[in-house]
């Protein structure tokens, strides 16, 4: 159980253009979704935290009219990489919980999705 | 006082032979230690997590030490197999102060040699 599925899983996009990610929890409700951004050999950055029908939280630093979260139900998730860049090139990874307890309801991730922008 | 450091960032060991990833913490107010296995171009997948309730836990060849006063965890992988070869995170979260946001380490690579 606790499958998120992330698509799509690669993208090759020509600079200037917009992507959409699609983060879904498949066998579960996610109160609450996270996106991360990963570097080669680094660690998990995280970007923002989405609530279902609420407004995203945005990490200091990250910019909110770039990176455009929906959390349009509990099931799903999107980002759109808005007017894309070369420096945008990175693997994106969201995951999700169940409820507000850690240790009880893990964080599930998706398998990400590495985008390239040409 | 929000990071966790990892060590080491790289690590050989020998199929059959124990590995061994340290970390530490500042924040007293972190209350939940996960460590994560990730393979390449896959997302993170959670291995096991502790509680400072207890000093040790063990799921099958995976232990967590954990020391409180010394503010340190580290993972320990006994019987090393190829299939171990991965990025493992260790992390750390606190309820109180923002429970849904889980601080990783920056990661050690693992590369099991036959």
């Amino acid at each position: 159980g606790a499958v998120v599925s992330q698509h799509p899983s690669r993208v090759i996009c020509k600079s200037g253009t917009s992507v959409k990610i699609e983060c879904r929890s498949l066998d579960f409700q996610a109160t609450t979704m996270f996106w991360y951004r990963q570097f080669p050999k680094k660690s998990l950055m995280l970007m923002a935290t989405s609530n279902e029908g609420s407004k995203a939280t945005y990490e200091q630093g990250v910019e909110k009219d770039k990176f455009l979260i929906n959390h349009a139900s509990l099931t799903l998730s999107t980002l759109t990489v808005t007017s894309a860049h070369p420096e945008d090139s990175s693997f994106y990874i969201c995951s999700a919980i169940v409820e507000r307890d850690l240790y009880n309801s893990p964080l599930h991730f998706g398998n990400g999705t590495r985008l390239t922008v040409t | 006082q929000q990071q966790v450091k990892q060590s080491p960032q790289s690590l050989i060991v020998q199929k059959g032979g124990i590995s061994i990833i340290n970390c530490a913490y500042e924040n007293t107010a972190f209350d939940y230690f996960p460590w994560y296995q990730q393979f390449p171009g896959k997302g993170p997948a959670l291995l096991i997590a502790i509680r400072p309730d207890v000093s040790e836990k063990k799921e099958g060849r995976f232990t967590i030490s954990f020391n409180k006063s010394a503010k340190q965890f580290s993972l320990h992988i006994m019987d090393s197999q190829p299939g171990d070869s991965a990025t493992y995170f260790c992390a750390a979260s606190g309820t109180e102060t923002s429970y849904d946001k889980v601080i990783f380490g920056p990661g050690t690579s693992l590369s099991v040699i036959p």
